[in-house]
């Protein structure tokens, strides 16, 4: 079974920075694209970046481009998303997901729970 | 403003048809496969369509997909009370080079 645990989220002051992390089980982590998508409070859902099997490819969203980072590391099976100068309107719940495919351009079937970053002073 | 536009609600009674729609372009809808996902209060988004008109496993056949242009459909049969949820497409957009979702629609069974 598909597990996806995300952690890192908190309260932060804007202009500070954030790192959250996934921890992935159940499938063969290196075969798939991973995913960030979060949710502002009552809001809708908002794709952020997404990573290819071996990092080679990476997107992200123009709202926190230059400012966020995707990484990931195949043998710990975690994805993870390096978060700077960060801004109120960052406030959400940030979800992990898992693609179907290799590459960034597949869907992605799997959620994890997510985890709230709350940009607030 | 989402990239691909969707009716904020939709209401229907039990035993039904619903359908959302979902608006999109040629570098999104027009050229690439769309998603919906489910999203029951309190709870993260779930798979329910994929290629346009695929269902995974488990999800009952009242629920299925439709693209025609740059346009999207999803429709709901058999209307039950547990359908009521947020209703999301996505599709990946060639020109943003990044996947985009619709706004939402707010399902509401009466």
């Amino acid at each position: 079974e598909v597990q996806l645990v995300e952690s890192g989220g908190d309260l932060v002051q804007p202009g500070r920075s954030l790192r959250l992390s996934c921890a992935a089980s159940g499938f063969i982590f290196d075969d798939f694209a991973m995913y960030w998508v979060r949710q502002a409070p009552g809001k809708g859902l908002e794709w952020v970046s997404g990573i290819s099997w071996n990092s080679g490819s990476i997107g992200y969203a123009d709202s926190i481009k230059g400012r966020f980072t995707i990484s990931r590391d195949n043998a710990k099976n975690s994805l993870y998303l390096q978060m700077n100068s960060l801004r109120p309107e960052d406030t959400a719940l940030y979800y992990c997901a898992k693609g179907t495919g290799s590459y960034i351009k597949y869907y992605f079937d799997s959620w994890g729970q997510g985890t709230l970053v709350t940009v607030s002073a | 403003q989402s990239v691909l536009t969707q009716p904020p609600s939709a209401s229907e009674t039990p035993g039904q048809r619903v359908t959302i729609s979902c608006s999109g372009s040629s570098s999104n809808i027009g050229s690439n496969f769309v998603t919906w996902f489910q999203q029951l209060p309190g709870t993260a988004p779930k798979l329910l369509i994929y290629r346009n008109n695929e269902r995974p496993s488990g999800i009952p056949d009242r629920f299925s997909g439709s693209r025609s242009g740059t346009s999207a459909s999803l429709a709901i049969s058999g209307l039950r009370s547990e359908d009521e949820a947020d209703y999301y497409c996505a599709v990946w957009d060639d020109s943003l080079r990044g996947w985009v979702f619709g706004g939402g629609t707010k399902l509401t069974v009466l």
